[in-house]
């Protein structure tokens, strides 16, 4: 089992370009979810989903979308990058509800010029 | 806003001797999680205790837990250098749905 898998692992972007952050999981998880990283802050909940075909917005959602079309896949995406979306990306999944650990992927860094 | 807070930001101990990190929250919970990062990688999950537990132990780890000051506490015994790592408290929050993590302490074992 590879678990959570995160591509790309680094990548840098001109500010106005969009890209696309893809999360594979083969645990057959229901739940995924999409943190940013950022120093002192700890992880912050972009948007996450509780099925393949749902999604919801986190804490911080605002200049990103999503999309959960296989249960799966969850991708996150950057229509607009901007500076302030330089971060390190975590996808994460879980069996069900808060009772049950999430599984992490190793990051994306992104840095936005 | 973030639901649990890590005590203290950072700690420097040295190998062999036992660290203790706090983490308090504010909302009611079910459960409470702890996990590790090491540099540059993702989370793994210590272990979660449950509200109706005091106590829980793994390994060389031992949590704590007081619903009534709303706090927990991490104990790592005889540190390792290995042990070098970031340490997260996490809660439920939305009925499960979301996972609220606090900002981490950083935790330095010098050999």
């Amino acid at each position: 089992n590879a678990g959570v898998t995160q591509t790309p692992k680094f990548r840098v972007l001109k500010t106005g370009q969009s890209m696309t952050l893809l999360c594979a999981q083969d645990m057959n998880h229901a739940y995924m979810y999409w943190y940013r990283q950022d120093p002192g802050m700890g992880l912050r909940l972009i948007h996450y989903s509780v099925g393949e075909g749902t999604t919801a917005k986190g804490e911080v959602p605002d200049g990103y979308n999503v999309s959960r079309l296989k249960k799966q896949n969850f991708l996150l995406g950057l229509e607009s990058a901007a500076p302030s979306q330089t971060s390190v990306y975590f996808c994460a999944s879980s069996p069900g509800t808060g009772r049950s650990p999430l599984h992490f992927g190793n990051g994306t860094r992104l840095t936005v010029t | 806003s973030q639901q649990g807070e890590e005590d203290p930001q950072a700690l420097s101990i040295q190998e062999g001797e036992n660290a203790t990190m706090n983490c308090s929250y504010k909302t009611s919970i079910n459960n409470l999680q702890w996990y590790r990062q090491n540099s540059g990688r993702g989370l793994v999950h210590l272990i979660l205790i449950r509200s109706n537990e005091r106590e829980k132990h793994s390994g060389r780890l031992r949590v704590t837990l007081d619903t009534s000051k709303k706090s927990s506490s991490l104990l790592i015994t005889a540190s390792r250098a290995a042990d070098t790592a970031s340490y997260f408290c996490a809660t439920p929050q939305e009925y499960g749905n979301k996972l609220v993590f606090g900002a981490g302490t950083i935790l330095r074992v010098k050999s």
